[in-house]
């Protein structure tokens, strides 16, 4: 069975420019959320939707953004990019809203 | 509010070793707590969950961990250290059990050292 898959693995940017990141569900998975872990420290979290709707957001600027789509499929969007964005983004999914979560293998992003 | 302590950010021990990584939470209601391990460039892999069962939770690759209300501690033990467990642990508690959210808050993670 297919595992949370992100896209895509890497990816550099430049300060200023707008980024999307996907997740793609473990099979029967209806909650996804996304999470940011910035080296040397622990995953902080971001968004989780469920059944298309946002249920959670984290203490982030509005330049974070994201969206569900009708296959449980998720993209973050991030605006304005800084140097401090630069991070690995994970996603999470579960069956529930407050059930186990799965993590993906994550998406390194560089902001130069 | 809930959070998570993680007491050493490194942890060195040789291989056949007792490996214990300590975890402390703070919760106002009964938490669900978790132990992940990451691997180099890799996201996260669950080692074992405490959901209110059992307070002694055993998981895979030989890990452990108890829960103690008392000390509101979680701590992770594995009795003999394999050098394929070198990797950075996180400990992490559920926002809250009552309001139906998946939302995880992770500590800072131990970074697991095994010596030959």
């Amino acid at each position: 069975d297919a595992g949370v898959t992100q896209s895509p693995t890497h990816l550099i940017k430049t300060r200023g420019q707008h980024v999307t990141l996907r997740c793609s569900p473990i099979s029967g998975h209806k909650s996804v959320s996304w999470y940011q872990q910035v080296l040397g420290q622990g995953p902080q979290f971001i968004f989780q939707y469920y059944e298309k709707e946002e249920r959670g957001r984290g203490n982030f600027p509005d330049r974070f953004s994201a969206r569900q789509f009708p296959n449980y499929s998720s993209e973050l969007n991030v605006n304005a990019l800084l140097l401090g964005d630069s991070a690995l983004y994970l996603c999470a999914s579960s069956w529930g809203r407050a059930t186990e979560a799965f993590f993906g293998q994550g998406t390194r992003l560089t902001v130069v | 509010a809930q959070s998570v302590t993680q007491l050493g950010s490194h942890v060195s021990v040789s291989e056949g070793a007792l490996v214990l990584l300590r975890c402390n939470y703070s919760s106002s209601v009964p938490p669900y707590l978790f132990w992940y391990v990451q691997y180099p460039n890799q996201g996260l892999q669950l080692l074992l969950k405490y959901t209110s069962a059992a307070t002694l939770v055993k998981g895979i690759n030989g890990f452990e961990a108890e829960f103690k209300k008392s000390e509101t501690s979680f701590h992770l033990t594995k009795p003999s250290a394999h050098m394929s467990d070198a990797a950075e642990y996180f400990c992490a508690v559920s926002a809250s059990r009552s309001s139906n959210t998946g939302k995880l808050i992770f500590g800072q993670g131990t970074t697991l050292q095994v010596k030959p």
